[in-house]
């Protein structure tokens, strides 16, 4: 089955540091990758849509200077937080959309990101 | 706007059959997901429903009425480990998946 793998599973960083987290598809190219947020006892919020080769798509509310994304392969995206605050702790998760599969997206296992 | 709704929590005993709906009001309809979270992990895909009717897998069943916005998920002999949060999710004209809340389900012994 097709697997996403994340890295790191959990961090924690100090205020105003950067941190990057990495999204995987381990077993098929991913034209496209999401990236979500979900704080504790909420739904999964979607923060952006990366495609490979080009430039993310950010959700409304999203700063995109603060989350850069880089979707620089077919099996590569990655989350970059700039100068983390508390309020960024959270839990990201990513998902892999396959070649000319639109319907179903792999998950993977989440970043746990606390910010001190 | 897009909404999708389902119960926040919901409680049942082990053994038994629950069935958590899901209703929805999107721009435009391309299937219908059922996924399961436990606390602390990402989402596992159940079930996708594009066309009316019941989709079975094991214990688990999914139904869909595009006409009435409306699915359900029916989980069958519950387990403990059945324990998690289920998230409805409708991908609209876009493609994009449009979550729920997520509906908590505690079983009990």
């Amino acid at each position: 089955g097709a697997v996403v793998s994340q890295h790191p599973s959990w961090v924690i960083c100090k205020s105003g540091t950067s941190v990057k987290i990495e999204c995987r598809s381990l077993d098929f190219q991913a034209t496209t990758m999401f990236w979500y947020r979900q704080f504790p006892k909420q739904s999964l919020m979607l923060m952006a849509t990366s495609n490979e080769g080009s430039k993310a798509t950010y959700e409304q509310g999203v700063e995109k200077d603060k989350f850069l994304i880089n979707h620089a392969s077919l099996t590569l995206s990655t989350l970059t937080v700039t100068s983390a605050h508390p309020e960024d702790s959270s839990f990201y998760i990513c998902s892999a959309v396959g070649q000319g599969d639109v319907y179903e997206q792999y998950f993977g296992p989440g970043t746990r990101l606390t910010v001190t | 706007g897009q909404n999708i709704d389902q119960p926040t929590e919901m409680t049942a005993t082990e053994g038994a059959i629950v069935q958590i709906n899901c209703t929805y009001q999107t721009s435009g309809f391309n299937g219908l997901f059922w996924y399961q979270q436990h606390a602390g992990e990402a989402p596992t895909f159940l079930s996708y429903n594009v066309l009316d009717g019941l989709e079975e897998k094991g214990r688990f069943s999914s139904f869909l009425s595009r006409s009435k916005g409306y699915s359900y998920l029916l989980l069958k002999e519950l387990q403990m480990k059945d324990s998690a949060s289920y998230l409805c999710a409708v991908t609209d004209s876009n493609y994009q998946l449009i979550w729920g809340a997520g509906t908590k389900l505690i079983i009990k012994p």
